[in-house]
């Protein structure tokens, strides 16, 4: 696609249930990345895949977090159990993985909202 | 590991007036350097990025950072600012090792323009 699509945009959920949140890169990046964004938190480094592998899990903060990628393009972000904390904004953003100057690019967000 | 520290999380200026937006970074190989926009309610733009050639890099709507590696400094400008400025600013390093390609940002300076 053009750029970088996440969803839902919007999701509420209640404390204790689980979310996936989707990202669909833009066509030809090999490198996707998942970001959180709350208040006062700024941007938070999650994962980092590179094709379907994820050479450094080391930002999720916490087991109740997972991702995978599959066939190298679409990648789910899932929350297990989720609590208030975990409400944010969660970005996904792709790049071409030659070199570490390349842009990477950001979806709008999934703005989460657990209640 | 590598970091940066954006100085001031909120920076007014009048429409017309200089904009200076500090960022300082710290990394222990020569660094990458971004700065995005994000303007409400969307996602976030790059701006202009450094990746090793010439010290002054000229990103888009009139805005120029300058690479000064004495002082770990990576200052955003623009010499006059318009209404449309109004944003979130974010400083970003790459963040190397197993994750090379990925951004760690800091935590934003919103910039408010007033007429």
């Amino acid at each position: 696609g053009a750029g970088v699509s996440q969803s839902p945009s919007n999701k509420v959920t209640e404390k204790g249930k689980d979310v996936e949140l989707r990202c669909d890169p833009i066509s030809g990046h090999t490198a996707l990345y998942w970001y959180r964004q709350s208040l006062g938190q700024g941007l938070e480094f999650l994962i980092y895949f590179q094709g379907n592998s994820a050479p450094d899990k080391s930002g999720l903060p916490s087991d109740r977090f997972s991702a995978e990628r599959t066939g190298g393009s679409v990648s789910t972000l899932t929350i297990q159990r989720t609590q208030q904390e975990d409400s944010a904004v969660y970005l996904c953003a792709s790049s071409l993985a030659q070199g570490s100057g390349n842009t990477i690019y950001f979806g709008e967000g999934s703005w989460l909202t657990v209640v | 590991a590598q970091s940066v520290t954006q100085l001031g999380s909120h920076v007014s200026v009048s429409e017309g007036a200089l904009v200076l937006l500090r960022c300082n970074y710290s990394s222990s190989v020569p660094p990458y350097l971004f700065w995005y926009v994000q303007y409400p309610n969307q996602g976030l733009q790059l701006l202009l990025k450094y990746t090793s050639a010439a010290t002054l890099v000229k990103g888009i709507n009139g805005f120029e950072a300058e690479f000064k590696k004495s002082e770990t400094s990576f200052h955003l400008t623009k010499p006059s600012a318009h209404m449309s400025d109004a944003a979130e600013y974010f400083c970003a390093v790459t963040r190397g090792g197993q994750a090379g390609t990925a951004l760690i940002f800091g935590k934003g300076t919103t910039l408010s323009v007033s007429s």
